[in-house]
């Protein structure tokens, strides 16, 4: 069975401190490994789309990266601005898009 | 901002009833999803299309039917709400393989009482 699994559920961070978000996954088939970020209140919005093993993607303060098993997306320096919830999603060979249950930041100034 | 638009945006229904949700996109893209967003568990797929006529299940499709009759528009339908359908429900789009950046609608708060 098709699963992602996001961890830590929550991550605490003070401003400035960088940390890692983890996504692990056990698919059929992975046409591609997504990153989303969502507020409150609204629908997912793309981070990024990683296609194979050993590619990164940046962007501002976030980077992330993908294995044959799982993706991280690394925060350098998080502002409170970056306080969301992160989500991972999988598209698998068919084309399902399954998702994590992400990972909730909340960054302190 | 993607061409993806769902409504109603907020609905409150009785137990037993049917609902039909909408969801529109101005993209052209091929692939279109339904999810349920519940605390705890996440986005979890409904159902899902890869193309007019073309549906298949996703993980939670107990209690729910879909039609896409036109490329632009992909119906969830509720056949008799239940309690345990209170959700919030997002619609998805993509263009498919090696074009997979999937645009969200801004979702529909269904209560069901």
């Amino acid at each position: 069975e098709d699963q992602v699994t996001q961890s830590p559920e929550a991550l605490r961070l003070q401003e400035g401190e960088s940390s890692s978000l983890n996504c692990s996954y056990t698919v059929s088939g992975l046409r591609g490994l997504f990153w989303y970020r969502q507020d409150p209140g609204k629908g997912p919005e793309f981070l990024f789309t990683l296609y194979s093993a050993g590619e990164e993607k940046e962007k501002e303060r976030l980077k992330a990266t993908l294995t044959k098993k799982e993706s991280f997306l690394h925060i350098t320096a998080p502002k409170p601005e970056d306080s969301a919830t992160y989500l991972c999603a999988v598209q698998t060979i068919p084309d399902k898009l399954i998702f994590g249950t992400g990972t909730r930041l909340q960054v302190f100034p | 901002d993607a061409g993806i638009t769902q409504s109603p945006r907020h609905k409150v229904t009785e137990t037993g009833t049917p609902v039909t949700l909408r969801c529109h996109q101005t993209e052209n893209h091929r692939y279109m999803y339904w999810y349920r967003q519940d605390p705890g568990h996440g986005l979890r797929l409904i159902h899902y299309s890869y193309g007019v006529k073309d549906t298949d299940k996703g993980e939670v499709s107990d209690g729910y039917s879909v039609s896409r009759s036109k490329t632009e528009d992909f119906l969830l339908t509720l056949e008799s709400a239940t309690s345990s359908q209170t959700s919030v429900y997002f619609c998805a789009i993509t263009g498919g393989f090696m074009n997979t950046e999937a645009f969200f609608g801004q979702g529909t708060r269904l209560t069901v009482v």
